[in-house]
């Protein structure tokens, strides 16, 4: 299996601040990663797949990067509504695997 | 517009069998080229991939269930099923059905989940 690792698991950041979540695989994934959003009592909602192409309809303050097995997910200034748990999710191969998840608040 | 809702029983006992149904609006579920998933998330913890099922009716299943579930379609009302036989309170989590759906990037198609249900929570409890 394909493990996903991700740092932080917590972060506390202002508005305005840039914020950064690392996504690392425990082999090479190519681009094959996708990032999720889930706020509580929410479904998972898709941000980035192919590493870095931002889907439709989610605003352009986030982007992702990375290719083989290291992956960010930035925020380049935080919002309120940004508070939540983000995900990254490997789809390269079976079992498809997410990573543990770090949750974003707001200070 | 796509829609996807689960239903399940809501607390099913130790030993017994997990039944799920995911109701799809807005597409066939054997439309080709959608695939369609059953993922897990236990109260206040990460999310793990149960298993995939293709238009096709190919199904796959993560090692992590030791052959416990299993996947099909029922065509007439459009629903995507999951059962997971013996279940014990390691089961206990809200189950979401989603969408993989490809877009193609550099000439790469990309499988990710583009579409999720709601989800529902299942308790295993005697």
């Amino acid at each position: 299996d394909i493990q996903m690792t991700q740092s932080p698991s917590s972060l506390s950041a202002s508005v305005g601040d840039r914020v950064t979540v690392t996504c690392r695989a425990s082999r090479d994934i190519r681009a094959y990663l996708a990032w999720f959003q889930q706020k509580p009592g929410r479904a998972p909602k898709p941000l980035i797949y192919a590493a870095s192409s931002l889907r439709i309809g989610v605003p352009s303050r986030f982007s992702g990067s990375g290719s083989g097995t290291d992956f960010t997910l930035t925020i380049s200034s935080l919002q309120p509504e940004d508070s939540a748990t983000y995900y990254c999710q490997q789809y390269v191969d079976y079992p498809l695997t997410f990573g543990g998840g770090t949750k974003v608040e707001i200070k | 517009q796509l829609q996807l809702q689960e239903s399940g029983p809501g607390l099913v006992k130790p030993s017994e069998t997990l039944s799920l149904t995911c109701s799809v609006s807005g597409a066939s579920v054997i439309s080709h080229p959608y695939r369609w998933a059953w993922i897990r998330q236990p109260p206040g913890g990460g999310l793990e991939w149960i298993g995939t099922i293709f238009s096709s009716g190919t199904t796959y299943y993560n090692p992590s269930l030791m052959s416990r579930g299993a996947m099909s379609f029922d065509t007439s009302k459009n629903q995507v099923s999951l059962n997971l036989i013996s279940v014990t309170a390691a089961d206990t989590a809200i189950y979401f059905c989603a969408r993989r759906n490809a877009v193609t990037t550099n000439a790469i198609a990309h499988w990710y989940f583009d579409v999720w249900g709601r989800g529902t929570l299942v308790s295993v409890s005697s």
